[in-house]
């Protein structure tokens, strides 16, 4: 298994720029979230999923669109990239649990993609 | 709201020293969970554990331990006999109930050196 992998795994965008950062799990996870990682602030998170067809958002959802046509894959979008937008992105997915309560399940993260936005 | 503290932002040990990480939390639940991960320096978050509110109980894998006090609102990490493989940034993180997403501390990096 591949489990959580993350496309690509570098960019550099001009501000304005658009662009969309792919996420795919073969582990058959309901769930599945796109984080933003910035030094001394964690990880925060800006969208999530807990399935196919439906998305929901974080903390910082802010400039960000996402998508789940498929369950295994969670595509996040930049319409018009911002400085403020230059961040390591994070995908993870985990599994769900009879009441849904999917806080409860360890997530399991992607490589993680490093964005620069000049 | 939930939020989870993590005071230490780097901590420098030589090898074969014990290291303490600390974790401090804050949830107006009753029921929650705790988790911690470790991110090498490769990148990727690996979990560690998952700990819920209603067990107390200490934890033991190996060269870690982790200490949940309920009463002081702590979830603390002791790495015994460090290794250079240890060096890492590692996150504390608080999942509510009823709730898919995670709260992350700011993380602690750890350096071993040799």
């Amino acid at each position: 298994n591949a489990g959580v992998t993350q496309t690509p795994k570098f960019r550099v965008l001009k501000t304005g720029q658009s662009m969309t950062l792919l996420c795919a799990q073969d582990m058959n996870h309901e769930y599945m979230y796109w984080y933003r990682q910035d030094p001394g602030m964690g990880l925060r998170l800006i969208h999530y999923s807990v399935g196919e067809g439906t998305t929901a958002k974080g903390e910082v959802p802010d400039g960000y669109n996402v998508s789940r046509l498929k369950k295994q894959n969670f595509l996040l979008g930049l319409e018009s990239a911002a400085p403020s937008q230059t961040s390591v992105y994070f995908c993870a997915s985990s599994y769900s649990t009879s009441g849904g309560h999917s806080s409860y399940n360890e997530q399991f993260f992607g490589p993680g993609t490093r964005l620069t936005v000049l | 709201a939930q939020k989870v503290t993590q005071a230490q932002t780097e901590i420098s040990v030589v090898e074969k020293e014990d290291v303490t990480l600390d974790c401090v939390y804050e949830t107006r639940d009753t029921t929650y969970y705790l988790f911690w991960y470790k991110q090498p320096p490769s990148g990727e978050l690996v979990f560690l554990i998952r700990r819920n509110s209603f067990d107390e109980q200490n934890e033991i894998s190996g060269r870690y331990s982790w200490n949940f006090q309920k009463s002081t609102s702590s979830f603390n990490f002791t790495i015994t006999a460090s290794q250079v493989v240890d060096s890492a940034v590692y996150f504390c993180a608080l999942g509510p109930p009823n709730d898919y997403k995670l709260s992350f501390g700011a993380g602690t990096t750890v350096t071993v050196r040799a």
